[in-house]
């Protein structure tokens, strides 16, 4: 079945940028999202990207996909402390209909 | 968007005993689901519930274990019957709202269960 794989964890320097990369394997996917779960909560969806794009911006966020290798990246401008969470990347297909949610990856941000 | 609301927001119950969340959302919506978070783990997709007719369980799911109601387009209710350690998870509602021609998921506070 269709898999999405993310790094387990990151650690960055606070005003560092971070990036979180995600790899999926379902070639109809159309949409892919990076959600944001903070401690005790739930999901927060960040931002998405279609998949006839290579590149989405909004604000501190930059979205990179390479649809070719099927790897996409969310870059964190200016890392906060604030911005320590755990980040989900999940692909939309078509084709089953459904999300396919990554194994997350726990960024930690340190003074 | 779409504001989702989920009761309990955490609960520590007994072996064998059932337990059920609702999921309320502040807009009438098509698609509901409910999702599992087990400790540590990515989101697994339990059911969809389908309004005025039978949720559709994802592989690894029945409905005895975990019977769905949607009587409306606004709420639902996942109930974890005879409950197991191995239940101790985070149970999540989301919904899907159309955002042009795109499709966007939100997600609800999430329900933190505990089985002793």
């Amino acid at each position: 079945g269709e898999d999405v794989e993310q790094s387990l964890f990151l650690s960055v320097r606070e005003g560092d940028s971070s990036v979180i990369n995600c790899t999926y394997t379902d070639s109809s996917s159309t949409y892919l999202y990076w959600y944001k779960q903070e401690p005790g909560a739930g999901l927060q969806l960040l931002t998405y990207i279609f998949s006839n794009m290579d590149m989405k911006q909004d604000q501190r966020l930059t979205v990179l996909l390479n649809k070719k290798d099927k790897h996409l990246s969310l870059r964190i401008a200016d890392t906060q402390t604030g911005d320590s969470a755990i980040y989900f990347c999940a692909s939309f297909s078509y084709n089953t209909d459904k999300l396919i949610f990554g194994t997350g990856t726990r960024l930690q941000v340190f003074p | 968007s779409a504001v989702i609301s989920q009761k309990p927001s955490r609960d520590i119950c007994q072996r064998g005993t059932s337990l059920t969340i609702q999921c309320q959302v502040d807009s009438q919506v098509t698609m509901m689901f409910w999702y599992r978070q087990q400790p540590g783990q990515s989101l697994t997709l339990i059911a969809t519930a389908n309004q005025g007719s039978e949720a559709t369980y994802e592989s690894g799911f029945v409905i005895d274990k975990f019977p769905i109601s949607r009587p409306n387009l606004t709420f639902s209710t996942l109930t974890v019957s005879n409950m197991s350690p191995e239940d101790s998870s985070i149970y999540l509602c989301s919904v899907e709202v159309s955002a042009g021609k795109y499709n966007e998921q939100f997600f609800g506070p999430g329900t933190r269960l505990t089985v002793l």
